[in-house]
C-alpha cells in the first residue's frame, strides 16, 4: 500500500532563508507527484506537477525535484517571504484512476 | 473561469438528516472526484467520475453518494448524516484521469454533524 510522508511536520523560518520541504513515498511506481499549497481554512493550490519521467519542474521561486528509484521529493523555496507561510501537501498519483495519495503536509511559518 | 466552485462553505447537520454538497467547474474537465480532509488522516478520496454517467467508489465511500449526469457538475450526498462525518469536503477536477493533468482543487465545504 503506498504511503506518503512528510517531514517535518512543522517548519518555522526568517524571512529571506532558502528551504528544503521533504516528501517520502513507499511505492516507486508513480504516475505523477504534485506539490499543493494550502492556506487556513481555504483550498488546495496546485504548484508544480512532476511527471514520472520527470526530474524537476521549476515555477518562479519554486523548484520540485523527482527521484522514483530512492522515493523522494523535495519542493525548494528560494529566499522565502511571509507570504510564503502555508500549509504544503505533496500528493502521488499511483494509477490512472486520478487517484491522490496524500502526505500529512508540512506548515511553513517564514518570520518577518 | 471561476475554476472548481463549492457550495456552500459551512453546514451544520443534526445526526440522520440528509444533504447534498454542490461541485460545479468550468473548464470543461472530465475527470472530478470528492476528498474529505481530517486531522491526522489527511485527505482521502470518497468517489470519483471519469465521465459523465461513470462513477466509481475510492478509499472512504460508505455513506457517500455521487452522480454525474453533466459534464459540469458532480454532487456528494450524505444519505444519513453522522458525527464521523464531520469534516471539510474538497472536490477536484483535471481534465482527464491520467497522469498527465494536474489537479485542481475547490474551496472546501466545512461539514459539522451534531
Amino acid at each position: 500500500k503506498q504511503e506518503v510522508t512528510q517531514i517535518p511536520a512543522a517548519l518555522s523560518v526568517p524571512e529571506g532563508e532558502n528551504l528544503v520541504l521533504n516528501c517520502s513515498f513507499t511505492d516507486s511506481a508513480i504516475y505523477n507527484l504534485q506539490w499543493f499549497r494550502q492556506d487556513p481554512g481555504k483550498g488546495l493550490t496546485s504548484l508544480l506537477l512532476i511527471q514520472s519521467s520527470q526530474r524537476e519542474q521549476t515555477s518562479g521561486r519554486l523548484n520540485a525535484s523527482l527521484d522514483k528509484s530512492s522515493g523522494r521529493s523535495t519542493l525548494y523555496i528560494a529566499a522565502s517571504q511571509p507570504g510564503d507561510s502555508a500549509t504544503y501537501l505533496c500528493a502521488v498519483a499511483t494509477g490512472n484512476t486520478g487517484k491522490l495519495i496524500f502526505g500529512q503536509g508540512t506548515t511553513l511559518q517564514v518570520k518577518p | 473561469n471561476a475554476g472548481v466552485t463549492q457550495t456552500p462553505k459551512f453546514q451544520v447537520l443534526k445526526t440522520g438528516q440528509s444533504m447534498t454538497l454542490q461541485c460545479a467547474q468550468d473548464m470543461n474537465h472530465e475527470y472530478m472526484s470528492w476528498y474529505r480532509q481530517d486531522p491526522g488522516m489527511g485527505l482521502r478520496l470518497i468517489h470519483y467520475s471519469v465521465g459523465a454517467g461513470i462513477t466509481d467508489q475510492g478509499e472512504v465511500p460508505n455513506g457517500y453518494n455521487v452522480s454525474r449526469s453533466t459534464t459540469e457538475d458532480f454532487p456528494l450526498r450524505l444519505l444519513s448524516a453522522a458525527p464521523s462525518q464531520t469534516s471539510v469536503y474538497f472536490c477536484a477536477s483535471s481534465l482527464r484521469a491520467s497522469s498527465y493533468n494536474e489537479q485542481f482543487f475547490g474551496p472546501g465545504t466545512r461539514l459539522t454533524v451534531l
